[in-house]
């Protein structure tokens, strides 16, 4: 599974889109782009996924460069519930194992 | 709620003591994993069971062990604990054949001392 790369921190007003970039530059072909999140004291927390599309659910949207080697997730507008650990993974089966990073610490700011 | 429950909550143990920590999946699901988490870390891949036999395992040593039982709730056991164990042990549940997501249970600490 191909390495990812992430900020160590980032932050953001309450109510301002949050843009959480993710550099995957060894990405293969078949490998998907998966974000989970992990609120303090809780289990991660799948938020979306892709492949070469831009994908949206209610939660976020998902950015992926054409090239495939980058991606960002977008939080339109977030909330202090937003604050989190957000965790860019590469993977061909999202059933199989999942390797996390260090993930980028998201704290929103009233 | 991802409807996968972890127990205990917290535990503490011993150097050299002996720990069971338990895992009820999400109804329908048949596939469970387990991964620890060191303070200030990302998740780590212990192992995987689909269908009571194991489906990979991570970079842990054999002191590390599962089960997975018929209706998919699961355990994980670790003997001889070190100080180093000391973590949040999460598990993860989902229907191998037909899932993008992995739901996580909210993790039992484990404090070795």
């Amino acid at each position: 599974d191909a390495k990812t790369t992430q900020p160590t921190s980032m932050d953001c007003a309450e109510g301002r889109a949050a843009n959480l970039p993710c550099n995957h530059s060894t990405i293969s072909g078949n490998e998907y782009v998966y974000w989970y999140r992990q609120i303090h004291s809780q289990g991660p927390q799948y938020i979306i996924h892709g492949l070469k599309n831009n994908e949206t659910n209610e939660m976020a949207s998902l950015i992926i460069t054409e090239d495939r080697k980058s991606s960002t997730l977008i939080l339109p507008h977030a909330t202090l519930r937003d604050t989190a650990v957000y965790y860019c993974i590469v993977s061909r089966d999202s059933s199989y194992k999942l390797i996390f990073g260090s993930g980028t610490r998201l704290l929103v700011r009233p | 709620e991802t409807g996968v429950t972890q127990s205990p909550t917290h535990l503490i143990k011993t150097r050299g003591q002996q720990v069971t920590l338990r895992c009820s999946s999400q109804s329908g699901h048949n596939t469970v994993s387990w991964y620890q988490q060191a303070l200030g870390q990302g998740p780590q891949f212990i192992f995987q069971y689909y269908r009571e036999e194991e489906n990979g395992r991570g970079n842990f040593p054999p002191r590390f062990s599962g089960l997975q039982f018929p209706n998919y709730s699961s355990e994980l056991n670790v003997n001889a604990l070190e100080l180093d164990d000391s973590a949040l042990y999460l598990c993860a549940s989902s229907f191998k054949e037909d899932s993008y997501e992995q739901y996580f249970g909210p993790g039992t600490r484990l404090t070795v001392t």
